[in-house]
């Protein structure tokens, strides 16, 4: 079965860039999704097609996938974005999660 | 404005039965796959999707872990999904969420809006 490797952690300073990578093989053939889950939350769609942002997302989060690896990428990262971040890819009929990223800002 | 809302969570027994609800709103819900997604509450735990169906019905996919176990309906008429779920384990302990899903074409697969979930305890 197809999967997906996220760093379980990422740390991160007030105003920096956070960078969270999402391993698969061949990836870059699929599009990648990306969700942002805040404490007693449900998810929410953050990227979608590699790149696209919805609508009220802010500019800060940008995407890219490439060979075997997408990249969710926060700049200017703020308090608010501290949360767990999933990617998504489709494969074979099941849509298969990442492993998940807890994104700390200190 | 799109809205999910689930019910029919609660504590179960193992080897025991429920059925959850999705109720949706403000949205043509016919028009869309609907997929349940869940939050494994175990440690180290993410999301796992669980099952999806096709907009008349027509056609439904699980996950391997849940094939035979649980089953995947919708009314349209009352823009209903349901999620019946019969020989629970510990391991299907979970927040269950409700999800639009997107299906634009090959690979581009992907859930846009979701509910506020339904907690299911499976314990003795």
């Amino acid at each position: 079965s197809y999967e997906l490797t996220q760093p379980p952690s990422v740390s991160v300073s007030p105003g920096q860039t956070a960078s969270i990578t999402c391993s698969g093989h061949k990836l870059g053939d699929k599009y990648a999704f990306w969700y942002q889950q805040k404490p007693g939350q449900s998810p929410v769609l953050i990227i979608y097609l590699d790149s696209k942002r919805p609508s009220g997302i802010p500019e800060r989060f940008s995407g890219s996938n490439s060979g075997n690896t997408a990249t969710l990428t926060i700049s200017g990262t703020q308090a608010m974005d501290e949360a767990d971040y999933y990617c998504q890819a489709w494969d074979s009929n099941t849509y298969v999660f990442g492993t998940g990223t807890k994104v700390t800002v200190l | 404005e799109v809205q999910l809302v689930e019910s029919g969570g609660g504590l179960v027994q193992p080897g025991g039965s429920l059925r959850l609800s999705c109720a949706a709103s403000g949205f043509t819900f016919s028009s869309y796959w609907m997929s349940w997604v869940r939050l494994r509450q175990a440690p180290g735990k993410g999301l796992e999707w669980v099952a999806n169906i096709k907009q008349d019905g027509s056609e439904k996919y699980y996950v391997d872990s849940v094939e035979g176990r649980i089953t995947i309906s919708r009314d349209n008429a009352k823009n209903s999904l349901f999620l019946q779920m019969n020989s629970l384990s510990a391991e299907d302990t979970a927040v269950y969420y409700c999800a639009r899903t997107k299906q634009d074409g090959y690979s581009s697969r992907y859930f846009d809006y979701w509910g506020q979930g339904a907690l299911v305890t499976v314990s003795s």
